[in-house]
């Protein structure tokens, strides 16, 4: 079945840089991958899904791209605030689409 | 829409004990998954049911736990007998599409 890696290490960036989180995946390309904001005490919020043939998607301040030549997904946070310290999991449907397989997530501290 | 409401939102019980975790989901939503979350193991899909059939247990980890959806408005998970090492945070998510709308968990202690 599928397999996600995402970066275990915790991401610590300054006030107003750009964050990069990396989702990588091992087997077939998913038809779509969705990234999700979890905080503490809290169940995860659902930010953004790409599609295979979408290369790039923006929402506000949040970017995603989707490489399936790589089997990668990159997301990015631009000017990023204290306020988006949090958890991000990355997540895709496991063989067949019924299932969804998440990451075991980023966690990113913003520093003021 | 009051999203996906879930209780308790914390239980502590001794070992041996059952416990009954339940989750309404949002009006419309026509898939419902049970999770749990560990610091080990991460977001775990124990079963997904969709239209209130049970589609995928296959994340159940015991014959100690058991799921039930009766109707559209109403899910519950069932642990007998629960032990320490059920302890962890249950999710019930919801989706009508590709996304999934996740209620704010049940944090389960076993001592």
């Amino acid at each position: 079945s599928q397999k996600i890696e995402q970066n275990s290490e915790a991401l610590n960036i300054q006030e107003g840089k750009t964050a990069t989180l990396t989702c990588n995946y091992t087997n077939y390309s998913p038809a779509y991958l969705q990234w999700y904001r979890q905080d503490p005490g809290r169940g995860p919020v659902f930010l953004l899904l790409i599609r295979e043939n979408e290369k790039e998607k923006r929402k506000e301040r949040l970017k995603v791209t989707f490489d399936t030549t790589l089997k990668q997904s990159l997301f990015h946070i631009t000017a990023s605030q204290p306020a988006d310290s949090a958890t991000y999991l990355c997540a895709l449907p496991d063989t067949g689409g019924f299932k969804t397989i998440f990451g075991a997530g980023t966690r990113l501290f913003v520093k003021a | 829409d009051a999203g996906v409401i879930q209780s308790p939102r914390h239980e502590v019980t001794e070992m041996g004990q059952e416990v009954t975790l339940r989750c309404k989901p949002i009006s419309g939503h026509n898939s419902l998954f049970w999770y749990r979350q560990t610091m080990m193991r991460g977001l775990e899909l124990l079963i997904y049911f969709n239209n209130n059939v049970p589609i995928d247990d296959s994340g159940m980890p015991e014959d100690r736990f058991s799921a039930k959806m009766p109707n559209a408005s109403f899910s519950t998970l069932k642990i007998q007998p629960s032990e320490p090492r059920d302890s962890a945070v249950y999710f019930c998510a919801t989706a009508a599409t590709d996304t999934q709308y996740f209620g704010p968990g049940t944090r389960l202690t076993v001592l």
